[in-house]
This record gives C-alpha cells, structure tokens and sequence, in this order.
C-alpha cells in the first residue's frame, strides 16, 4: 500500500500569513488522485481538494493544491482564523487508498 | 443538499460484532456514487474501512478484509457496515461518507457526523 508522510506535523503560524503542507508519497500516485481534507475538533473532515489541484464545491480560492507523482502540496494563501484545524492528504489512485498522518495548523 | 447519519451502539463487547448503519437523505443510492466507512481512533489518523456501490461491488482495506461485511439497501437509502471479533483497537469514531468520484477510485465529498463506537467489556 502507498505509505503517505505529511510534513511538518506541527505548523505555528499567525492570521495573514501563508501555509505550505506537504505530502509525500512512497510511490506515485496514479493518475495524481490525491486529495486534501480539513479536520476541527469534534467534527467530521471536509472535502478541500481532489485530482491535486481541483477545488472542491464551496472551498475558497485562498487554498489550493499542487503537485504529482509523489510530492503534493497544499498551499493557504492568506490564512485566516478558521483555518486552523488539522489537514489529512489521502491518495485515491491505488486500493487500499491510504491517509496522511495530518498536519496540525495552530495560532502562533 | 446531501446528508448522511450513522446509526448503532456506541457500546460493543469484544469478541463480538459491530453493527453500523448510515441513512442518506437528499441523494439515491440507487443513482450512483460509492459509498463508504472511514474510521478514526481517538486522537489519530483516518482509516478506510472500505466502500460500495449500489449494485453491491465492494472494495474494502485488506487489513479489514475478514472482518468486514458492507451492505446497501436501496430501498431504504442506507448503507451498513458490520466489523466481527472486535478489539478495543477498534474503538474509534466511524463515519460515513459518500464516494465524490462516482468511480471506485474516489474521494469522500460528503460526511456523517460520526459516531464513537468503544469497544470494552
């Protein structure tokens, strides 16, 4: 199965500023199938992005995806104060489709 | 607007089987879409259990394969999840999801709210 290693696990940032995450896969991701989820405490993961770079319905243009093959990132623009949460990549192109560790995002 | 709600005992003993049940509302499962369970262990990462489709085709984790039986039932728009021998590493919050793709390789675009299901004697 295709291992996923997001980094950095913990990311300290303030309102304003820009976020990079990175996934890496051990092997490329078919077809780039990969996708980004954000996660709040108590709550269920929300659909960010998918084949990569595509946005998913809803989701501002403040966040976007890029990358292929094994090095994905997600990039927020302008962070604002409810986008701290944690972030979970998750490689669809090959079964079992796995997930990242996460990155927690936190006020600095 | 889709919505999906997971249903069961938040309580099993282990050895024995749990028993998931996810109603859809605002889409028919007969129209298309996998549908699937992702799990959560308190504190860690996301799981997936494995997913169908309305015909009844399933792709499921191979690290859950023995365990796990998936159903769907059309006529009442739900879908089930049934994991056998559980541990208590199997406590975890499960969701349900719907397959965004509409191909068997997907990402899940719509959630359930979870549920806790702790697995202890």
């Amino acid at each position: 199965e295709i291992v996923l290693t997001q980094s950095p696990g913990t990311l300290s940032l303030s309102p304003g500023e820009r976020a990079t995450l990175s996934c890496r896969a051990s092997q490329s991701v078919s077809s780039n199938y990969l996708a980004w989820y954000q996660q709040k405490p108590g709550q269920a993961p929300r659909l960010l992005i998918y084949g990569a770079s595509s946005r998913a319905t809803g989701i501002p243009d403040r966040f976007s995806g890029s990358g292929s093959g094994t090095d994905f990132t997600l990039t927020i623009s302008r962070l604002e104060p409810e986008d701290f949460a944690v972030y979970y990549c998750q490689q669809y192109g090959s079964s079992p489709q796995t997930f990242g560790q996460g990155t927690k995002l936190e006020i600095k | 607007q889709v919505q999906l709600q997971e249903s069961g005992p938040g309580l099993v003993k282990p050895s024995e089987t749990l028993s998931l049940t996810c109603a859809v509302s605002g889409y028919s499962i007969s129209s298309g879409f996998y549908w699937g369970w992702i799990r959560q262990p308190p504190g860690k990462g996301l799981e997936w259990i494995g997913s169908i489709y309305h015909s009844g085709s399933i792709y499921s984790n191979p690290s859950l394969r023995s365990r796990v039986t998936i159903s769907v039932d059309t006529s009442k728009n739900q879908f089930s999840l049934k994991l056998s021998s559980v541990t208590a590493a199997d406590t975890a919050v499960y969701y349900c999801a719907r397959g965004g793709s509409g191909s068997y390789r997907h990402y899940f675009d719509y959630w359930g709210q979870g549920t806790l299901v702790t697995v202890s004697s």
